[in-house]
């Protein structure tokens, strides 16, 4: 039973088209994140969403957006992919508080960029 | 100098070997212990976490922690060749807010 599901699995876009990773889910976790992770490199945290509150790494380029529409959902935005950017996109929750659950993550979108 | 080190590895081990996975981090706040496994093209599944020091069993693996010495570890007993993935350790400070990861081993388990 998939928790945190991220659509596509693969995306492949061309240099400077934008695109959109969407994560959904269904543990009605009140933080969600974005990492991004490149060939043989830990995960790195762009932002993350505690409810709405939206928290951006320092080192998060302003290429790379976020939006969180409702607790389910929450999407990645890249304006202007460039050939580095080209990743896996991982998108997690969490419910720290009284639960304290740790972070569970999607499989990821591939993104290529031509 | 990493705030979390890990051997990349590769480590390869025979089937039913038991095998040992550890970190080594510098920052003493860290509250929170963690390992994922990793499976190519798949996203970090989460094996086991801790809270402090002390150890964790659950089926083949083992979590300890050793606040004092700054060092983390995962043993597989029995390990088997579906154990073939990478395994990242991962840590934070209170509320599971920022995970810091170490670079991830992999290992390969032969049959």
């Amino acid at each position: 039973d998939a928790m945190v599901i991220q659509n596509p699995r693969y995306q492949v876009t061309q240099f400077g088209k934008p695109v959109t990773l969407s994560c959904s889910q269904t543990l009605n976790h009140n933080v969600m994140y974005w990492y991004q992770q490149k060939s043989s490199q830990a995960p790195k945290l762009l932002f993350h969403y505690y409810d709405k509150d939206f928290n951006n790494e320092a080192d998060t380029p302003d290429n790379f957006q976020s939006r969180r529409p409702n607790t389910s959902f929450c999407f990645l935005d890249i304006r202007s992919p460039g050939l580095g950017d080209a990743a896996m996109y991982l998108c997690a929750t969490s419910s720290p508080g009284i639960s304290n659950q740790p972070q569970h993550f999607g499989d990821g979108t591939r993104l290529s960029i031509l | 100098q990493k705030e979390v080190e890990q051997d990349p590895g590769p480590l390869s081990v025979p089937e039913g070997a038991i095998v040992s996975l550890n970190c080594t981090y510098s920052n003493s706040a860290f509250q929170y212990f963690m390992w994922y496994r990793q499976y190519s093209r798949k996203g970090p599944e989460l094996l086991m976490y801790t809270y402090s020091s002390g150890n964790k069993e659950d089926g083949r693996f083992t979590a300890q922690v050793d606040k004092s010495s700054k060092y983390i570890s995962l043993f597989i007993r029995d390990s088997q060749p579906s154990d073939s993935a990478t395994y990242l350790c991962a840590m934070t400070f209170t509320g599971f807010q920022k995970l810091v990861f170490g670079t991830g081993t992999r290992l390969l388990v032969s049959p």
